[in-house]
């Protein structure tokens, strides 16, 4: 069975500031993928970034990166450089043996 | 390409009523989920189908939900009949392969409220 946590229900950042959301996962799985989704107001979930979990090297988008920490079973997303529309509820997912697992998210306010 | 279809995008019911969903996949995509996700909370899957059998369904409340994908490509998702605690947000999703998921894509999914 997958599980995720995310242990911070709302999290708030300064525009232009660095923000940290956290995530840890549990899967007996050796072949799965890790994924932050994005859902603003509209409903639509977005794919942010992933993460193959054979990769060591963390993902990076643009302002968006990943610290993967395998042994530790944990994903955190780091916003650079944050902006207003980078508010949104983040979910952290885990992939693997065809199941798509999500944490309960992260509400993200940007102030400006 | 064309995203995940749904629709309606938005419902409201009484209580006891019955009420379907549709979702239409990204073409070729072999992997399909429903998940229910009420509000402020994270989705929930309701079932996974692999082309058109499936996969798991096995949070799935089958004395009241019933779903179909047939030939593989869209699918509904039915509740009748339907309760209070039904009132969430209904998302479809779909991803090239099953196994070990690489990306699954999102429709707007469909808000229903039940009164």
């Amino acid at each position: 069975a997958q599980t995720v946590t995310q242990s911070q229900p709302e999290m708030s950042v300064q525009e232009a500031e660095t923000v940290t959301l956290s995530c840890t996962y549990d899967t007996s799985e050796s072949d799965y993928y890790l994924f932050w989704y994005k859902q603003p107001p509209s409903r639509q979930m977005i794919l942010v970034i992933r993460q193959e979990a054979y990769k060591q090297q963390n993902a990076t988008e643009n302002r968006f990166s990943v610290n993967f920490q395998k042994a530790a079973k944990s994903f955190s997303l780091k916003i650079s450089d944050s902006q207003l529309g980078d508010a949104a509820m983040y979910f952290c997912a885990s992939g693997s043996n065809y199941k798509l697992t999500f944490g309960k998210g992260t509400l993200l306010t940007v102030n400006p | 390409e064309a995203g995940v279809a749904q629709s309606p995008r938005y419902k409201i019911i009484e209580k006891r009523q019955s009420v379907a969903f549709w979702c239409n996949p990204i073409s070729g995509h072999a992997t399909l989920y429903w998940y229910q996700q009420i509000l402020g909370q994270g989705p929930k899957l309701l079932i996974q189908f692999q082309n058109n059998g499936v996969v798991d369904d096995s949070q799935l409340p089958k004395d009241r939900f019933s779903a179909e994908r047939l030939k593989g490509v869209d699918s509904t998702l039915k509740i009748q009949p339907a309760k209070l605690e039904d009132s969430a947000v209904y998302l479809c999703a779909s991803s090239l392969t099953g196994g070990t998921v690489t990306e699954a894509f999102f429709g707007q999914g469909t808000r229903l409220t039940v009164v």
